[in-house]
């Protein structure tokens, strides 16, 4: 299953809201997930299945979708949102990921 | 505290092998699947394989089947990968990373550890 994100880059200002895509190749249901890398850093998950918050990561983030299609939206975005995001299928094998979204200051 | 620490990277030649560990802590080691993800320098994310937690299934990426060996003791608290047959592409910062199920919410990678770096290079 492949998965696309877009945009690949991503440019914005503190407190924007922004919106990440991630399309998979056939349908995956609920099985998604979203992670956040920082430079030289392992990624840390934000969502789980789709739309689960994962304990612990600020409400400023949301996931939604099913099927092909799923988004990942900062509400506000904050200094330390900027980074890497990965989206993640966990329907079957293998467990691909997105090719990332790298959000930089604007 | 849930802690993943990977070890036993390196610098090897093309052709050579390596074996990577993973000491895992904070958590019944036994109860969950483990998988490792590497990245190559510059790059994104890409899983490499994955282990259920008495090693009855097992799985891998086409780019690596049939030259590592993921493994695990679950006496030990530790995961492994060995690596053989190594080309310049193997080149990466491996992660390893626990594999939460809950039923009904399916699968995430929930932990990871802070990655062990492997070049491939004469």
């Amino acid at each position: 299953i492949q998965l696309t994100q877009s945009p690949s880059f991503l440019s914005a200002s503190v407190g924007d809201r922004v919106t990440i895509t991630c399309r998979a190749s056939q349908g995956i249901s609920s099985y998604l997930a979203w992670y956040q890398q920082k430079p030289g850093k392992a990624p840390k998950v934000l969502i789980y299945t789709a739309s689960t918050l994962q304990s612990g990561v600020p409400s400023r983030f949301s996931g939604r979708g099913s099927g092909t299609e799923f988004t990942l939206t900062i509400s506000s975005l904050q200094p330390e949102d900027f980074a890497t995001y990965y989206c993640q299928q966990l329907s079957s094998y293998p467990r691909s990921f997105g090719q990332g979204t790298k959000l930089e200051i604007k | 505290e849930v802690q993943l620490v990977e070890s036993g990277g390196g610098l090897v030649k093309p052709g050579g092998s390596l074996r990577i560990s993973c000491a895992a802590s904070g958590f019944t080691f036994m109860s969950y699947s483990m998988n490792w993800v590497r990245q190559s320098p510059g790059k994104g994310l890409e899983w490499v394989a994955s282990i259920s937690a008495s090693s009855s299934y097992i799985y891998y990426a086409d780019s690596v089947k049939g030259r590592f060996t993921i493994s695990r003791d679950n006496a030990k608290n530790s995961l492994y990968l060995e690596m053989t047959s190594l080309r310049a592409e193997d080149t990466a910062e491996y992660y390893c990373a626990r594999d939460h199920y809950l039923l009904g919410s399916g699968n995430w990678f929930d932990y990871w550890g802070q990655g062990t770096q492997v070049t491939v290079s004469s």
